[in-house]
């Protein structure tokens, strides 16, 4: 069974600052996705990791995939409050069916305070 | 382009009452999920659609859920009768078919299901 595991649950950081958010998942994947919710919002599609070594940045966020480690990063950097959400990880399995479902993480919520 | 849509936002029932969620995916699209988000733990998978078809409804948890979808358009999701367990956030979403390669979906807002 396709676990995904994400850590911190919980991350209060300060403006300004760099963190990571790291999301382990238990089997083998090339496809990893990236999603950021806002309280009563829609999960928002940040980033589609498709391949071993793939790095996509969009403003203070940067995501990577190592599809041998199992393991895809959540890099944020220089943190500003609009950066304030939940952020989940979610996996699919290797093989394009007709539409996999997604495996979630627990998801991150992330606190910035000024 | 329209998002995914979900009604109501929020729904307040007793233990034994029957509810029913909908779900408008985006146009075109012929993949069409349901998700669920117990007291803050993942986001779990019910069902999948294809088009009207039941692709996937391993993650369903019991009998009392029952998901219909209309000629390959909108979704509904019915819960009869509702249990205390089933309080959560319930998200729909919907994908392109497998020409994209990959499956990225498309969340709607969620709708909001409290049963006391």
């Amino acid at each position: 069974e396709l676990k995904v595991e994400q850590n911190p649950l919980f991350l209060s950081m300060q403006e300004g600052k760099n963190y990571t958010i790291y999301c382990n998942y238990s089997t083998t994947s090339d496809r990893l996705y990236w999603y950021r919710q806002d309280p009563g919002k829609s999960l928002e599609s940040l980033f589609v990791l498709l391949s071993n070594g793939a790095v996509k940045q969009e403003g203070r966020l940067m995501a990577s995939l190592d599809t041998k480690a199992r393991l895809s990063t959540l890099h944020i950097t220089a943190a500003v409050h609009d950066l304030s959400a939940t952020y989940f990880c979610a996996v699919d399995k290797e093989r394009w069916l007709d539409g996999n479902k997604l495996v979630f993480g627990a998801g991150t919520i992330l606190r910035v305070k000024s | 382009e329209a998002g995914v849509t979900q009604f109501p936002s929020h729904s307040v029932i007793e233990k034994g009452q029957t509810v029913t969620l909908r779900c408008d995916p985006i146009s075109g699209h012929d993949n069409l999920y349901w998700y669920r988000r117990v007291m803050g733990k993942e986001i779990k998978f019910l069902l999948h659609f294809v088009k009207e078809s039941k692709q996937d409804e391993s993650g369903m948890p019991n009998n009392r859920f029952l998901a219909e979808r209309t000629g390959g358009t909108y979704s509904t999701l019915k819960v009869q009768p509702a249990e205390l367990e089933d309080s959560g956030v319930y998200f729909c979403a919907s994908s392109q078919g497998r020409d994209r390669g990959y499956n990225e979906q498309f969340f709607g807002p969620g709708t909001r299901l409290t049963v006391l």
